[in-house]
Order: structure tokens, then sequence, then C-alpha cells
């Protein structure tokens, strides 16, 4: 699986959007973007995935480089709720490829 | 639906000591992956279960091992307890045809 590189931490203000950055210079052609989320002391939440074309869900919404080579996840509305723990992982499409998690970005959403 | 569940949700052990933890995957679902994570750190895979036999590895040693059971719930098992071993253990399920995982609240193991 391809390396991601991720800020270590980010803030926000409540209300606001919230834009996480991820660079992903060695995807291959089959893999995808996915994004997860870690709340303190729960398991990975999934939040969105993609492969070229931008995509948007009732969480968020993933804006793909057109090299492919970076991506943004945005979240729209920032509420406190949002603080936690953002995984980007590059990976072949399937249920049983496994997730290479990093350190992700840890985002703090304040008043 | 009920998601993943696993169980315990902590548990202290002694160094050398022997543990298991279990894990009812997501109904519908029949691959189960097992994730280590230490403080601070992203979760690390140790391996995944399907159609009851181990399919992939991470770089962990044979004190951990699994198993599948036919109702697709899984095991982790791991023998002679290191300080080091101390951490939440997560586990994960998904369908090998393809889609996401869905992962469980972790068992947090404690070794003293």
């Amino acid at each position: 699986d391809a390396k991601t590189t991720q800020p270590t931490s980010m803030d926000c203000a409540e209300g606001r959007a919230a834009n996480l950055p991820c660079n992903h210079s060695t995807i291959s052609g089959n893999e995808y973007v996915y994004w997860y989320r870690q709340i303190h002391s729960q398991g990975p939440q999934y939040i969105i995935h993609g492969l070229k074309n931008n995509e948007t869900n009732e969480m968020a919404s993933l804006i793909i480089t057109e090299d492919r080579k970076s991506s943004t996840l945005i979240l729209p509305h920032a509420t406190l709720r949002d603080t936690a723990v953002y995984y980007c992982i590059v990976r072949v499409a399937g249920g049983g490829n496994k997730l290479t998690f990093g350190t992700g970005t840890q985002l703090k959403v304040e008043l | 639906d009920a998601g993943v569940t696993q169980s315990p949700t902590h548990l202290i052990k002694t160094r050398g000591q022997q543990v298991t933890l279990r894990c009812s995957p997501k109904s519908g679902h029949d691959t189960v992956s097992w994730y280590q994570q230490a403080l601070g750190q992203g979760p690390q895979f140790i391996f995944q279960y399907y159609e009851e036999e181990e399919r992939q590895r991470g770089n962990f040693p044979d004190r951990f091992s699994g198993h599948q059971f036919p109702n697709y719930s899984s095991e982790l098992n791991v023998n002679a307890l290191l300080l080091g071993d101390s951490a939440l253990y997560l586990c994960a399920s998904s369908l090998a045809a393809g889609g996401g995982y869905t992962f469980g609240s972790g068992t947090r193991l404690t070794v003293v």
C-alpha cells in the first residue's frame, strides 16, 4: 500500500469547514483513497472513499487532485463531535485487503 | 443491525500469562481482521481470517494466534504476554467480496 503523509494536528472553529489534507504521491492506479476517523476510545469509523472523482456523502466530501497525488477531506460544518483523529489510507479496493494506518491528523474543533 | 461486538472491553493480565479476546462480526460479514493500537499510534494490522483460515498476517510474532469459527466470529490469542503487548485491540469485519470495514470499540489490554 502506498504511504500517506498528513499533518499531525489541526484546529477548526465550530460551524466552519474543516479541510484535512493528505499526500499520497506514490499511489498506484488501482488504489483508492479512504478516510477513517477515530474518536477517543472508540474503533475507527469509515467516512468516505474515492478513486479519482470527487465524492460526497452525508458526512463529508473528498476532493482528489487530477494527478491523484493528494486529496482533501472536507467536513463542511464542523461540530465539537467531529473532534477525532482522521486517517487517510490508500489501498486496493476489496474486503480482503488490509488497512495500513499512519498516525493521522488530530482535529480539534473548538467553540 | 448489530455492529461488531468485542469482549471483554477491558482486561488486566500479568506478564507471562495468556489472553483470549473475542469478536463477533457485523451481521452479513464473513471476514475478520485484528489490529493492535498502542497509545498515540495508529492501528497496526495483526492478521485476517476468512473461511476459518488465516489469509494475511502482519509483522507480529507467533505468540499472536487466532481462530475463526463457522459462524464467522473470531478469537485472538496472545501467549507469554509482555508489557509491550499493552494496547487497544481492535476487531474489524468486512465482506471478502468487497466493501468497507466496520470496527468494534476494542478491548483495552493492560499487562502488568
